[in-house]
């Protein structure tokens, strides 16, 4: 089985760009979750997704971040207009309902805004 | 105080000795405690689960979790150079399904 698609894989942009990043979660899979790394913050939850449905987004950290899932098989993070402090790596995770535990992530997108 | 709190190392062991890497959290009735691998430039892994007080072994891995002090820990036993990575410790906290991760301890096993 494919495990979860993330692309890219690494962006560099210049501050002020509008940045998306994508996600195929695996399929079957339920809930969908976006986290950031970084080294000053570890992996934070940016935001998650419940059969497409946004659940908890108090994460995001202010109004140039937004998510969407217009179905169960893709995702997007969009950042508008992207900052230097948004630089990080960006994993995306998929669960399924009935083991909601484990989280399957993706091979994250290194984001770097000059 | 952060959620979930680890050592940021990082942890020095020589090749075959035990590793013992700590977590503590917040939330005191959190049910859920996992530890994740990550790989530099890699994606966190599972590794280990533990639900319930006490010791939970798998191979040379065992999970200890003591609900009273808010306290989990991860032994590694035999450890092997390509045991070298930063562990993750992670708890569900209550009424959420996503996961909130420690900033991780680096574990380095030395030849």
């Amino acid at each position: 089985d494919a495990g979860v698609i993330q692309s890219p894989r690494h962006e560099v942009t210049e501050m002020g760009q509008e940045v998306t990043l994508r996600c195929k979660p695996i399929s079957g899979h339920d809930y969908l979750f976006w986290y950031r790394q970084t080294m000053m913050r570890g992996l934070e939850l940016l935001i998650y997704f419940n059969n497409n449905v946004p659940i908890d987004d108090s994460g995001m950290p202010e109004d140039r971040f937004s998510a969407k899932m217009p179905n169960a098989s893709f995702s997007t993070l969009k950042i508008q207009p992207s900052e230097p402090r948004d630089s990080a790596v960006y994993f995306c995770a998929s669960s399924t309902r009935e083991n909601s535990r484990e989280l399957f992530f993706g091979e994250g997108s290194r984001l770097t805004v000059l | 105080q952060k959620e979930v709190e680890q050592n940021s190392g990082p942890l020095s062991v020589p090749e075959g000795a035990i590793a013992s890497l700590n977590c503590t959290y917040s939330d005191r009735v959190s049910q859920s405690f996992f530890w994740y691998r990550q790989y530099s430039g890699k994606s966190p892994e599972l590794i280990m689960s533990i639900y319930s007080n006490g010791d939970k072994e798998d191979g040379r891995f065992t999970a200890q979790l003591n609900k009273a002090s808010q306290y989990v820990s991860l032994l590694i036993r035999d450890s092997q150079p390509s045991d070298s990575a930063t562990y993750l410790c992670a708890v569900k906290p209550t009424g959420r399904r996503a996961l909130t991760f420690g900033s991780g301890t680096r574990l380095q096993v030395q030849p």
